[in-house]
């Protein structure tokens, strides 16, 4: 069973801060945080991952509560492009770890 | 290449044949992982390997799947006596295993798109 919960759709106004949530209360403590999204139906895209600090790159930020049991992954400025479904995970840093994914959040952005 | 190649793209059969699926991962890359994903499913974890063995197949869907890798590179995955139920988009990815400043994601292939009549 995936180790995370999501909502099952969310809406966001082109433009706009997109904010997906992710609950993971079973995180162990080497776990870090996964993002990816599936666009159509090509392969899962990498976005951005973290253990316990927020992280910011090119295509998104990762907020990661203190007690590490949730995190949001925040899109600055959604565009048409961006609406996917979006996958959150947790897994070992390194190794070939049983990665498991969770049912995601279809994002629809709207212009 | 320079991403995870997966053969064939498209695969239609008729129920009761096998099918072989392939999977490239990337050069060097010494976890490989298969999932199934049912049209407008997620993505359903079938396996892993860590180098050639595979330290869980509990997720295979039953003993007509079976899956196989060898010289840390080229994996396949096998379905005899195939089902309608198969039908299916499977998606290989591949990992690093350890290395210092690697970001430890998945790197996944286009799929193979599975019917089976």
């Amino acid at each position: 069973d995936a180790k995370t919960t999501q909502p099952p759709s969310m809406d966001c106004a082109e433009g706009r801060a997109a904010n997906l949530p992710c609950n993971h209360s079973t995180i162990s403590g080497n776990e870090y945080v996964y993002w990816y999204r599936q666009i159509h139906s090509q392969g899962p895209q990498y976005i951005i991952h973290g253990l316990k600090n927020n992280e910011t790159n090119e295509m998104a930020s990762l907020i990661i509560t203190e007690d590490r049991k949730s995190s949001t992954l925040i899109l600055p400025h959604a565009t048409l492009r961006d609406t996917a479904v979006y996958y959150c995970i947790v897994r070992g840093h390194t190794g070939g770890f049983k990665t498991i994914f969770g049912a995601g959040t279809r994002l629809f952005v709207k212009a | 290449g320079a991403g995870v190649s997966q053969s064939p793209s498209n695969k239609v059969t008729e129920k009761g044949k096998d099918v072989e699926l392939r999977c490239d991962p990337i050069s060097g890359h010494t976890a490989l992982y298969w999932y199934r994903q049912r049209l407008g499913q997620g993505l359903e974890f079938l396996i892993y390997f860590q180098g050639n063995s595979a330290p869980d197949k509990s997720g295979l869907p039953s003993d007509r799947f079976s899956a196989e890798r060898t010289g840390e590179s080229v994996s396949t995955l096998t379905i005899q006596r195939t089902q309608q139920e198969d039908s299916a988009v499977y998606l290989c990815a591949s990992s690093s295993y350890g290395a210092p400043f690697d970001t430890g994601e998945l790197f996944f292939g286009e799929g193979s798109r599975l019917t089976v009549l």
